[in-house]
């Protein structure tokens, strides 16, 4: 079965500031993983996505993220924050192969300030 | 390209209702599945499908039914609307180990 606790549902940081949002999987089998980002009133747009492979993974926009095994992370960071990164954003995960289920975390909003 | 496209926008309902909300995708994916979002709690999974004939349930399936005749339709019953049921639904398909390509959500509200 999996899981995905995203830890904290509010973020805020100041414009051209770090953006660290948190995720971690819990997994019976090898995960794969994404981070979907939601701006109101609007559907889900994928950021990124770890299947197998390089576990540091580039996304649009900016952002990427880091699959640690060890720590059953995959956190997404971005350098510098801009105004439009604004948006509600939502980790993750499922089985390999024919596993059908994509479970999701509870989201995290990220606040942008001036 | 319409990708995933899902119908009605909006919805009003009074209890003990029932209604279909549609979903239908042009990317010949397998998998299709069906979440509710209401704030605070992300987006929780109602019910899955692998393919035409195979349907499961997710992490909230009562209340609502589904069924896949086809690769490219999958819609969401549900048989008594009840105000626990006011939410938005997305519909998602996506390939075996892919991304998910997410209609644009119903709004519905129960009352």
């Amino acid at each position: 079965a999996q899981s995905v606790t995203q830890l904290g549902s509010h973020v805020s940081v100041s414009e051209g500031a770090l953006v660290l949002l948190r995720c971690n999987y819990s997994s019976s089998v090898p995960p794969y993983l994404f981070w979907y980002v939601q701006y109101p009133n609007q559907g889900l747009q994928l950021l990124l996505k770890y299947t197998t492979g390089a576990t540091l993974v580039k996304g649009i926009n900016g952002f990427e993220a880091e699959f640690k095994k060890s720590e059953t992370s995959f956190h997404l960071t971005k350098p510098s924050a801009h105004m439009s990164d604004a948006a509600e954003y939502f980790c993750a995960v499922s089985g390999p192969g024919n596993t059908g289920k994509l479970i999701f975390g509870q989201g995290t909003t990220l606040q942008v300030k001036p | 390209n319409a990708g995933v496209t899902q119908t009605p926008k909006f919805q009003v309902l009074k209890t003990g209702q029932s209604m279909t909300l549609q979903c239908a995708q042009d990317m010949n994916h397998e998998y299709m599945s069906w979440y509710r979002q209401d704030p605070g709690m992300g987006l929780r999974l109602i019910h899955y499908s692998v393919g035409a004939g195979i349907t499961d349930q997710g992490e909230v399936p009562n209340g609502y039914n589904v069924s896949r005749s086809t690769t490219e339709d999958f819609p969401l019953r549900l048989l008594s609307a009840a105000p626990s049921q006011t939410s938005v639904y997305f519909c998602a398909s996506r390939p075996p180990g892919g991304e998910a390509f997410f209609g644009q959500g119903t709004r519905l509200t129960v009352v």
